[in-house]
């Protein structure tokens, strides 16, 4: 069963350009959460999606990031105008649909470096 | 979500037993102990979680206390490899949100 998979793995944009980074669930996996982590800090949550909704985007910066998981296909973290700010891992994280069954299982990050 | 005090660090020698303490005494009835580790640049990896009973999988031990205001993780065998950042997090399963919250956690240096 092939882990969560995220790609890009890195990410290079120059500021002003648009990053869309997509991650794959588990297969069987419904849920998926995007975390960022800035350079020397700790992992912060952005989003929490489930197919074709977004559960929880209390963690999402208000401008320029959006977050989506349609009905077919990964989920996409797409961020406008990039700056330099937003160089950071990004990962992806999902879970089972199985109730009482709430592990989280992260993918390898994809590192955006913005010039 | 609670929140919870780890040591910044902690070294253990290699094949010796890593106990990494986790205190959450503000913890509700109905929120959870998860342990997560991540090694350098590598996403976060699940180890165990648990309740209110002590519970064993294949990668570690975690043990509760009887009040649930404190945790441990035992690493059994501690390796080179296990060299990584834990991270104690406590959640309600299940909750309307699934995110979790991770603080600075525990960097473990495993020694030869």
């Amino acid at each position: 069963n092939a882990g969560v998979m995220q790609n890009p793995r890195h990410l290079v944009r120059r500021r002003g350009q648009e990053a869309r980074l997509r991650c794959s669930p588990m297969k069987g996996h419904s849920h998926v959460y995007w975390y960022r982590q800035l350079p020397e800090e700790g992992l912060k949550f952005m989003v929490y999606l489930q197919k074709e909704n977004i559960i929880d985007e209390s963690g999402m910066p208000k401008e320029r990031f959006s977050a989506e998981f349609p009905k077919e296909g990964p989920s996409i973290l797409r961020i406008q105008q990039v700056v330099r700010g937003d160089s950071a891992a990004y990962f992806c994280a999902s879970s089972p649909t199985d109730a009482g069954n709430y592990e989280q299982y992260f993918g390898p990050g994809t590192r955006l470096t913005v010039t | 979500d609670a929140k919870t005090t780890q040591p910044p660090s902690m070294d253990c020698a290699e094949g010796r037993a890593a106990n990494l303490p986790c205190n959450h005494s503000t913890i509700s009835g109905n929120e959870y102990v998860y342990w997560y580790r991540q090694i350098h640049s590598q996403g976060p990896q699940y180890i165990i979680h648990g309740l209110k009973n002590n519970e064993t999988n294949e990668m570690a031990s975690l043990i509760i206390t009887e009040d649930r205001k404190s945790s441990t993780l035992i690493l059994p065998h501690a390796t080179l490899r296990d060299t990584a950042v834990y991270y104690c997090i406590v959640r309600v399963a299940g909750g309307a949100t699934n995110k979790l919250i991770f603080g600075t956690g525990t960097l473990l240096a495993v020694q030869p």
